[in-house]
């Protein structure tokens, strides 16, 4: 159980373009979703905490309005990034909390050309 | 505030040797400690955890315990294998339920 999906998987768009990855909880439902980016070699880094039904708070630095986090029901919370510029380029993460424990998806590569 | 460092990788080995990845962290309070891993194209997966001072976490014959008083969480496993080559990440966990990353160790097990 707590499987939790992402799609696509990979992407590559062009320079100004928006792209939207969804984050799933296959086998449970999640009040509550996280959004991370991870640079090459780097670590994570939590982007936003996603709230079902509520607007998502966001880590000091992250643009609000260049990601964009839904998260409209109990099983789904989507990222897009808009206007992707190729510093957007990353592999984001995100994770589903279930009886206080994260279950993360598999990732999606972004690549903006 | 609470971070959360390890030893910089890449730790390269050879199958059956002794494996130490060191992790220390920094928090207020008593947090609840995590060992993930990244299998090469994977997603993160939990490892071990251990919630409270001197609790011991273990899985796949990975072992580590929760030392508060060295802030310490080492990952320790006795003979490791081909098949444990991904990159391993210390976190804590905050009293918003967040995750606090460490920067990961890339593990390479030569046979």
């Amino acid at each position: 159980g707590a499987v939790v999906s992402q799609h696509p998987s990979r992407v590559i768009c062009k320079s100004g373009t928006s792209v939207k990855i969804e984050c799933r909880s296959l086998d449970f439902q999640a009040t509550t979703m996280f959004w991370y980016r991870q640079f090459p070699k780097k670590s994570l880094m939590l982007m936003a905490t996603s709230n079902e039904g509520s607007k998502a708070t966001y880590e000091q630095g992250v643009e609000k309005d260049k990601f964009l986090i839904n998260h409209a029901s109990l099983t789904l919370s989507t990222l897009t990034v808009t206007s992707a510029h190729p510093e957007d380029s990353s592999f984001y993460i995100c994770s589903a909390l279930r009886d206080n424990e994260q279950f993360f998806g598999p990732g999606t590569r972004l690549t903006v050309l | 505030g609470n971070s959360v460092t390890q030893m910089e990788g890449p730790v390269t080995l050879s199958e059956e040797a002794f494996l130490t990845i060191n992790c220390t962290y920094t928090a207020t309070g008593y947090p609840s400690l995590f060992w993930y891993v990244q299998y090469p194209g994977e997603g993160l997966q939990l490892l071990l955890k251990a919630t409270k001072a001197d609790d011991k976490g273990s899985n796949k014959g990975f072992e580590a315990t929760y030392r508060k008083e060295t802030t310490s969480f080492h990952l320790e496993k006795g003979s490791v294998q081909v098949s444990d080559s991904a990159v391993y990440f210390c976190a804590l966990r905050d009293s918003n339920y967040q995750l606090i990353w460490g920067a990961g160790t890339k593990l390479i097990i030569k046979p």
